[in-house]
């Protein structure tokens, strides 16, 4: 079962622009993580936000966390052509077996 | 260095030919799962383990196996791999997510059933 919708499915920007992408899940979490997948390869833990967490920074990434709307948000700040790659949200369901449920993923493209 | 170690990374293999997939991680994680990739589908989940001896079916577990004799190995067996089994597979494994620990992954295994 999908719980976590990535939004939108392709974004496509110039190097030292931001790059915003959204996930809404359906039912209540213990947390949120966001993993990063280059081309093929295995997925990349980025950053995790407890369902107690409004926002939370590592490096150019912030992510925030509404679980009123049941939704969040990744920013990656003055974005580089390394970060081209797809971008995932996971979710640990309360009640869950404690395994993260991911959604389609956002393909982000950052052109130099 | 830190790794979920999967093997083989591709694989060839033909209809109803028996086939493992190994997992290996050195981290002393309890937690590891198994998610299958599709394009248009994302990852879903096939089998986790929570502990030694101790496994459960994910969302999509029809046509696999898997076992956990040993806390740092999680293979996946295909008994009788059919063509709807041609994936991108990814084991994963966590310390323990009931602390919030993230998941780290495998380089992934890339299977063809002709």
């Amino acid at each position: 079962s999908q719980q976590g919708e990535e939004d939108p499915q392709a974004l496509s920007i110039q190097e030292g622009e931001n790059a915003t992408m959204n996930c809404s899940y359906k039912t209540s979490i213990n947390n949120l993580q966001w993993y990063r997948q280059n081309s093929g390869r295995g997925l990349v833990h980025l950053i995790l936000i407890r369902s107690n967490e409004r926002e939370k920074h590592s490096g150019r990434l912030r992510v925030t966390l509404d679980t009123s709307k049941k939704s969040s948000s990744l920013l990656i700040t003055a974005s580089r052509a390394a970060d081209t790659a797809s971008y995932f949200c996971a979710t640990d369901a309360v009640g869950g077996s404690y395994i993260p449920t991911f959604g389609r993923g956002t393909s982000l493209i950052v052109h130099p | 260095e830190a790794q979920v170690t999967q093997n083989p990374r591709y694989l060839i293999t033909v209809t109803g030919k028996k086939l493992t997939v190994t997992c290996s991680q050195n981290m002393n994680h309890e937690y590891m799962s198994w998610y299958r990739q599709d394009p248009g589908l994302g990852l879903r989940q096939i089998y986790y383990s929570m502990n030694v001896e101790v496994t459960d079916k994910g969302d999509v577990p029809e046509g696999y196996k898997v076992s956990r004799k040993e806390k740092r190995n999680f293979p996946l067996i295909l008994e009788s791999p059919s063509p709807n089994q041609t994936s991108l597979y990814f084991c994963a494994s966590s310390f323990n997510p009931q602390l919030n620990y993230g998941y780290t992954f495998g380089s992934g295994t890339r299977l063809t059933v002709v």
